[in-house]
């Protein structure tokens, strides 16, 4: 199965700065099958991304994706403070669907 | 529009079964594959497997000898069953619909959107 490295584990930063989020796939990923979404504690995740680059919809434009093969990214342009949460990448390329890890976004 | 129902304890060696209601949706009319991930508490996320309203399945490899799913178009329901359980199978178990319809190629139909807000199982004696 295609395992999902994300990196890095947590990111501190605070309301307004810029977050890059890694997720590496431990081999090729076709046709960009990568999703990114945001989970609160509590709460389900929502997609944020699909198709590597494909904002879902009602997210808005601050957030946007990109990568592809084995290299995927998610930046946050700006951070809201609702935007603080744990960010998982998903492949669909190849079953089993597989998530990655996680990367915590915390307020710094 | 997903709603999860079932029983929150399981002994162990029993099976597990969850129900998923949805609602603003018609199984039956929809194009979308369904499908069930869980989340074991405090850790990431496992896709377990997805029903089309004919009833065609796949499943996660890792559960697919455990693994019984089924749907009822007449209640707008989708159905797990997992059996023999053990400590390592209590999560979250959240239902979902597939993100577009099977037959979107180009983004391809396999994530998941919406998702229920899920429902803890724990298996214990």
């Amino acid at each position: 199965e295609i395992v999902l490295t994300q990196s890095p584990g947590t990111l501190s930063l605070s309301p307004g700065e810029r977050a890059t989020l890694s997720c590496r796939a431990s081999q090729s990923v076709g046709t960009n099958y990568l999703a990114w979404y945001q989970q609160k504690p509590g709460q389900a995740p929502r997609v944020l991304i699909y198709g590597a680059s494909s904002r879902a919809t009602g997210i808005p434009d601050r957030f946007s994706g990109s990568g592809s093969g084995t290299d995927f990214s998610l930046t946050i342009s700006r951070l809201e403070p609702g935007d603080f949460a744990v960010y998982y990448c998903q492949q669909y390329d190849t079953s089993p669907w597989t998530f990655g890890l996680g990367t915590k976004v915390e307020i710094k | 529009r997903l709603q999860e129902s079932g029983p929150g304890l399981v002994k162990p060696s029993e099976p597990l079964s969850l129900t998923c209601t949805v609602s603003g949706d018609s199984i039956s009319l929809s194009s979308h594959y369904w499908g069930w991930i869980r989340q074991p508490p405090g850790k990431g996320l496992e896709w377990i497997g997805s029903i089309f309203h004919s009833g065609n399945t796949y499943y996660s490899a890792s559960l697919k000898s455990r693994l019984t799913m089924s749907v009822d178009t007449s209640k707008n329901q989708f159905s797990l069953r997992l059996s023999s359980v053990t400590a390592a199978d209590t999560a979250v178990y959240y239902c979902a619909r597939h993100g577009v319809p099977y037959y979107d190629i180009l983004n391809g139909h396999n994530w998941f959107d919406p998702w229920g807000q899920g429902t803890l199982v724990t298996v214990s004696s």
